[in-house]
């Protein structure tokens, strides 16, 4: 099983800011990761797959990047509507292999 | 516009069974890789199970033998029975549409496009 490990669990950052979140993949995965936001009461929501291709919708301060197994999702600049928990979500030779990081929440500084 | 409306949570006693359904309208489920995704109260993510445009049906391993995913066509709905319900199946399941693209080695890669809203499955006695 390919585990994925998300830092920092926990990242306070000020609106307007720049928030940088890791994900580690035991193993390479190649560029099929996904990153989903979750906020409270709610599904998560997809943002990114392909590592790097913002879905439907997603504005323009949302970026992935990496490869392999490093991989990074940046928001440029913060807004209120971007506090919430962030997952990774690898999907290389799924199904039936698909895992999830434990998750990254990005909190009001 | 895409829509999953999942029902059936509830409370249920350890070994007991319960059937979730998801109502999917905007596209047809039988077309399209469906999955059924868990979080246990303040934890995160779980992947359960996916049925195939196909057919084929894979499990994680915490649920297999015990959950069966499945569809109906014609009510363009998606399934989960599960059977001998533990403590630690509960949670919120969601379902989810999988979409693809094809990977630099060529193989189809599926990922979650769409989710429902989730229904809340309590196992206690």
């Amino acid at each position: 099983e390919i585990v994925m490990t998300q830092s920092p669990a926990t990242l306070s950052v000020s609106p307007g800011e720049r928030a940088t979140l890791s994900c580690r993949a035991s193993q390479s995965v190649s560029s099929n990761l996904a990153w989903y936001q979750q906020k409270p009461g709610q599904a998560p929501r997809l943002l990114i797959y392909g590592a790097s291709t913002r879905a439907t919708g997603i504005p323009a301060r949302f970026s992935g990047s990496g490869s392999g197994t490093e991989f990074t999702l940046t928001i440029s600049s913060l807004q209120s509507e971007d506090f919430a928990v962030y997952y990774c979500q690898q999907y290389n030779n799924w199904p039936p292999l698909l895992t999830f990081g434990g998750g990254t929440k990005v909190e009001i500084k | 516009e895409v829509q999953l409306v999942e029902s059936g949570g509830g409370l249920i006693q350890p070994g007991g069974s319960l059937r979730l359904s998801c109502a999917a309208s905007g596209f047809t489920v039988s077309s399209n890789y469906m999955s059924w995704v868990r979080q246990a109260p303040g934890k995160g993510l779980e992947w359960v199970s996916v049925i195939y445009s196909g057919g084929s049906t894979y499990y994680a391993d915490s649920v297999k033998g015990r959950f069966t995913i499945s569809r109906d066509n014609s009510k363009n709905t998606l399934y989960l029975q599960m059977n001998s319900l533990r403590a630690e199946d509960t949670a919120v399941y969601y379902c989810a549409k999988a979409s693809y693209y094809y990977d630099s080695s060529g193989y189809a890669a599926y990922y979650f496009d769409y989710w429902g809203q989730g229904t809340l499955v309590t196992v206690s006695s």
